[in-house]
């Protein structure tokens, strides 16, 4: 599966929205592009995941560039229950891909 | 949606001990389940995976006599840590896939040996 590669963090204004960029050039055609997030001592929440058309559900958006070298995850209204660690991971749709994680993208809502 | 238990939340266990986690897919039967293991600060770091009925696959460094999986069943998998030493201390966590709900991840367990 690709890598990607993410901020280390970022802060965002409670309200405000929030824009988390993840780079993942080298991708290749079948694979999705999968956001979830982590909050603290808790397991992963899935987000949103998209091929190369934009989605859009209950939690947050997913921009992919027309290359799909990069995306970004866009929650339109962060609250302080959105800071978590945000991973962005591309795999292929195979039954027997697992999940990796990187680094991920440690997002802090401030009042 | 799609749940997955895992319990306990939390063990202290002594050192030498034996410590065994559960991981349950709750409202669906899950094709493979995923063993992660967190060290403070850092991401999930993949153990093994285990498809029901079949031996689990572990990843390189991961000790498999050790690091004990059990899949008896398509809504169960159990990881035993055998002799449990202050090292493997850690947050573990499980997640199963299913076609239906893709992955699903359990809340995790954190794992203190004294």
């Amino acid at each position: 599966d690709a890598k990607t590669t993410q901020p280390t963090s970022m802060d965002c204004a409670e309200g405000r929205a929030a824009n988390l960029p993840c780079n993942h050039s080298t991708i290749s055609g079948n694979e999705y592009v999968y956001w979830y997030r982590q909050i603290h001592s808790q397991g992963p929440q899935y987000i949103i995941h998209g091929l190369k058309n934009n989605e859009t559900n209950e939690m947050a958006s997913l921009i992919i560039t027309e290359d799909r070298k990069s995306s970004t995850l866009i929650l339109p209204h962060a609250t302080l229950r959105d800071t978590a660690v945000y991973y962005c991971i591309v795999r292929g749709n195979n039954a027997g891909n697992m999940l990796t994680f990187g680094g991920g993208t440690r997002l802090m809502v401030k009042p | 949606g799609a749940v997955v238990s895992q319990h306990p939340s939390r063990v202290i266990c002594k050192s030498g001990t034996s410590v065994k986690i559960e991981c349950r897919s709750l409202d669906f039967q899950a094709t493979t389940m995923f063993w992660y293991r967190q060290f403070p600060k850092q991401s999930l770091m993949l153990m093994a995976t285990s498809n029901e009925g079949s031996k689990a696959t572990y990843e390189q460094g991961v000790e498999k006599d050790k690091f004990l999986i059990n899949h008896a069943s398509l809504t169960l998998s159990t990881l035993t840590v055998t002799s449990a030493h202050p090292e493997d201390s850690s947050f573990y966590i499980c997640s199963a896939r299913s076609l239906i709900y893709g992955y699903t991840f359990g809340s995790g367990t954190r794992l203190t040996v004294v």
